[in-house]
C-alpha cells in the first residue's frame, strides 16, 4: 500500500528565510506525487503536482518540489517565506491507474515576523 | 466561477443517530471523491464515483457507511447510527474526469461532531 511521511508536523521559518517541507513517499513503481495547501476555514488548494515529466516541478505561490526516485523523496521549498505562507501542507500520492490520493500527515508551517 | 461546496458547514448529532452530507462538485466533473480527516491526520480517501458508480468505495470504514450520486452530480454521504469515533471533516472533492493524476479540487468540509 501506498504510504507518505511528512517529517515534521511543525515548521517554523522567519519571514524571507528558505521554506524546506519534507515528503517521503513509498511505492514500488513511479508514483504521481501532489503537494496541497489549506488554509484556515477553506478547502485543499494544489500548489503542484509531479507526473512523470520534468522532475522539478514549478507550482504556485513561487513554491517548487523536485522529485528524486533514489531518495524517494518529494520535498517542497521556496526560497523566501512570506507571511501569507502560513498554512498546513499536505503531501500526497497516487499510484498510476488509482484514483484515490494518500495523504501524510501534514506539517503546519508559521511565518515569524 | 463555483468552486465544489459542501452542505452543512458544521453538523453536531447524538451518537446513534442518522445524518446525511451533501457535497456538490463543480459543474461538468465527472470524477467526485469523498475524504475523511480527523484532527491532526491528513485526509483519508473513502469513497470514489465516476459518474453515477462507484468506482472505488474500498475507504469506507463498515457497512454504517454509504454513499450516492444518482444523477451524476451531486453526491450525498450518508451515516447510520453514528459513534463518537466518526467526528471529523468530512471532504468531498470533483475532477473534470478519471485519470490518476488529475487534479481534484476540495470543497470546504463538513464538521461532524457526534456527542
Amino acid at each position: 500500500a501506498q504510504s507518505v511521511t511528512q517529517l515534521g508536523s511543525h515548521v517554523s521559518v522567519s519571514e524571507g528565510a528558505l521554506v524546506l517541507l519534507r515528503c517521503n513517499y513509498s511505492s514500488s513503481v513511479p508514483p504521481y506525487l501532489f503537494w496541497y495547501v489549506q488554509y484556515p476555514n477553506q478547502g485543499l488548494q494544489l500548489l503542484l503536482k509531479y507526473t512523470s515529466a520534468a522532475t522539478l516541478v514549478k507550482g504556485i505561490n513561487g513554491f517548487e518540489a523536485e522529485f528524486k526516485k533514489s531518495e524517494t523523496s518529494f520535498h517542497l521549498t521556496k526560497p523566501s517565506a512570506h507571511m501569507s505562507d502560513a498554512a498546513e501542507y499536505f503531501c500526497a500520492v497516487s499510484d498510476f491507474g488509482n484514483e484515490k490520493l494518500t495523504f501524510g500527515t501534514g506539517t503546519r508551517l508559521t511565518i515569524i515576523p | 466561477g463555483a468552486g465544489v461546496s459542501q452542505t452543512p458547514s458544521n453538523k453536531v448529532t447524538e451518537k446513534g443517530k442518522y445524518v446525511e452530507l451533501r457535497c456538490d462538485p463543480i459543474s461538468g466533473h465527472t470524477a467526485l471523491y469523498w475524504y475523511r480527516q480527523s484532527l491532526g491526520q491528513g485526509p483519508e480517501f473513502l469513497i470514489y464515483f465516476q459518474g453515477t458508480g462507484a468506482a472505488d468505495d474500498s475507504g469506507l470504514p463498515n457497512d454504517r457507511f454509504f454513499a450516492v450520486r444518482p444523477e451524476g452530480s451531486v453526491s450525498t454521504l450518508k451515516i447510520q447510527r453514528t459513534e463518537r469515533g466518526d467526528s471529523a471533516v468530512y471532504l468531498c472533492a470533483s475532477s473534470l474526469n478519471r485519470g490518476t493524476g488529475n487534479e481534484q479540487f476540495f470543497g470546504p468540509g463538513t464538521r461532524l461532531t457526534v456527542l
